[in-house]
């Protein structure tokens, strides 16, 4: 599976500023995705990231809050912008699901926390 | 509405068997996923099942029924660093994976 690195591993981030975290994967992959996990809760997708267009949000997700680079096939950022305590949570960067059997590989997730 | 059921927590013991169950209402589906989580980590694949019946992956084997919308995760022989959380997710008819919130796997010695 691809090795995925994901920086930075953690930061402690005052209300209102801005924080870009940098996923670079071993590979060219087609599919990348951002997904954020609030404590004590399940996965929640933010967006696809796209090589070469827009990334794809979910639903509750806008790109002013968290746009998203996608320069080539083996890097992604995703900034959290203007952020608040609400936005305290593990930020994951994962790659792979490109066919009905292939399992996501995670990066190990960037914890944020927003004072 | 799509949906993924597991149960918030469960306690075993070190060297006994633990099965953690999923219950699942997706549209569509191409496919079950398991991952193990360690506290501040990040998910890691263990097991995909996409027909039914069990696949068996060393101590770790995963069951799936498609007619029920159930599958269930079996550890054997558990150790404690399987203290973890299991998280269950179903492949749904738009190759969106549906999450569920993970079971918090406690192991006593």
């Amino acid at each position: 599976s691809a090795v995925i690195s994901q920086k930075p591993s953690r930061d402690i981030c005052q209300r209102g500023t801005s924080l870009t975290i940098q996923c670079q994967v071993d590979s060219q992959v087609t599919m990348m995705f951002w997904y954020r996990q609030q404590p004590g809760q399940s996965l929640t997708l933010i967006a696809t990231a796209n090589q070469g267009s827009e990334a794809t949000y979910e639903s509750g997700f806008v790109i002013d809050k968290f746009p998203i680079s996608r320069p080539n096939l083996t890097f992604s950022t995703l900034t959290v912008s203007n952020m608040s305590p609400e936005d305290s949570s593990i930020y994951l960067c994962s790659v792979g699901g490109d066919t009905d059997n292939s399992p996501l590989h995670f990066g190990n997730g960037t914890r944020l926390t927003v004072t | 509405g799509q949906n993924i059921d597991q149960p918030t927590e469960m306690t075993a013991t070190e060297g006994a068997i633990v099965q953690i169950n999923c219950t699942y209402q997706t549209s569509g589906f191409n496919g079950l996923f398991w991952y193990q989580q360690h506290a501040g980590e990040a998910p890691t694949f263990l097991s995909y099942n996409v027909l039914d019946g069990l696949e068996e992956k060393g101590r770790f084997s995963s069951f799936l029924s498609r007619s029920k919308g159930y599958s269930y995760l079996l550890l054997k022989e558990l150790q404690m660093k399987d203290s973890a959380s299991y998280l269950c997710a179903v492949m749904d008819s738009n190759y969106q994976l549906i999450w569920g919130a993970g079971t918090k796997l406690i192991i006593k010695p």
